[in-house]
């Protein structure tokens, strides 16, 4: 039963256009989530993360939006550069972000110059 | 620089041999690590917590007499797959939360290839 699920397994966005991934949960217990950057051969990257208390967070080129109602997330780059090419996975927990976490099965994104 | 040191990057061994991957929190103590695993074009899935001075909690489905968790220290845990075969090839990470901001650190991760 996948818990989190990322529909789109990849991508392809001009250079400086918005990339939007998105992501969809089922279990309504979780309470944080997160996104991660992850490169082949390599471990994943902390990006930008949300709680449940908020529907928007918002670090420099990258937002995350939250909504409850729908169990949906996304993650927004804009404007996207090619070495955001990447997987990006979206995460989510309950009870504090250093819980286990429960990952989606990632979306490779390909940025085109 | 690097928070979560995690060797070996990549091991290539015989099937019916062991392997042991450390995982080392290099700037922090932490009393849990987790281990995750990850097939390929699958998510990360999660294997077990390691837990400082006690005994590991496995996930459903994740043979502990397979997959033996060590975490002899506050910076160091250790797993080693045991009678490695063909179907634990993997790519193998740990992280380890740092408490106080609640953040997340994830080591490079290894590649395991059975033979």
């Amino acid at each position: 039963d996948q818990q989190v699920k990322q529909n789109s397994p990849s991508l392809s966005v001009q250079e400086g256009r918005i990339s939007i991934l998105n992501c969809d949960y089922t279990n309504s217990m979780f309470d944080y989530f997160l996104w991660y950057k992850k490169y082949p051969a390599e471990g994943p990257t902390f990006l930008i993360s949300i709680s449940s208390i908020k529907d928007k967070n918002e670090d420099g080129r990258f937002t995350v939006f939250l909504n409850k109602s729908a169990k949906h997330l996304s993650l927004h780059i804009v404007p996207s550069q090619p070495g955001d090419s990447a997987v990006y996975f979206c995460a989510a927990t309950s009870g504090g972000a250093t819980n286990k976490l429960i990952f989606g099965t990632g979306t490779l994104l390909a940025v085109q110059p | 620089g690097a928070v979560v040191s995690q060797h070996p990057s990549w091991v290539i061994c015989k099937s019916g041999t062991s392997v042991k991957i450390e995982c080392r929190s290099l700037d922090f103590q932490a009393t849990t690590m987790f281990w995750y695993r990850q097939f390929p074009k699958q998510s990360l899935m999660l294997m077990a917590t390691s837990n400082e001075g006690s005994k590991a909690t496995y996930e459903q489905g994740v043979e502990k007499d397979k997959f033996l968790i060590n975490h002899a220290s506050l910076t160091l845990s250790t797993l080693t797959v045991t009678s490695a075969h063909p179907e634990d090839s993997s790519f193998y990470i740990c992280s380890v939360p740092r408490e106080w901001d609640e953040k997340l650190f994830f080591g490079s991760g290894t590649q395991l290839s059975v033979l």
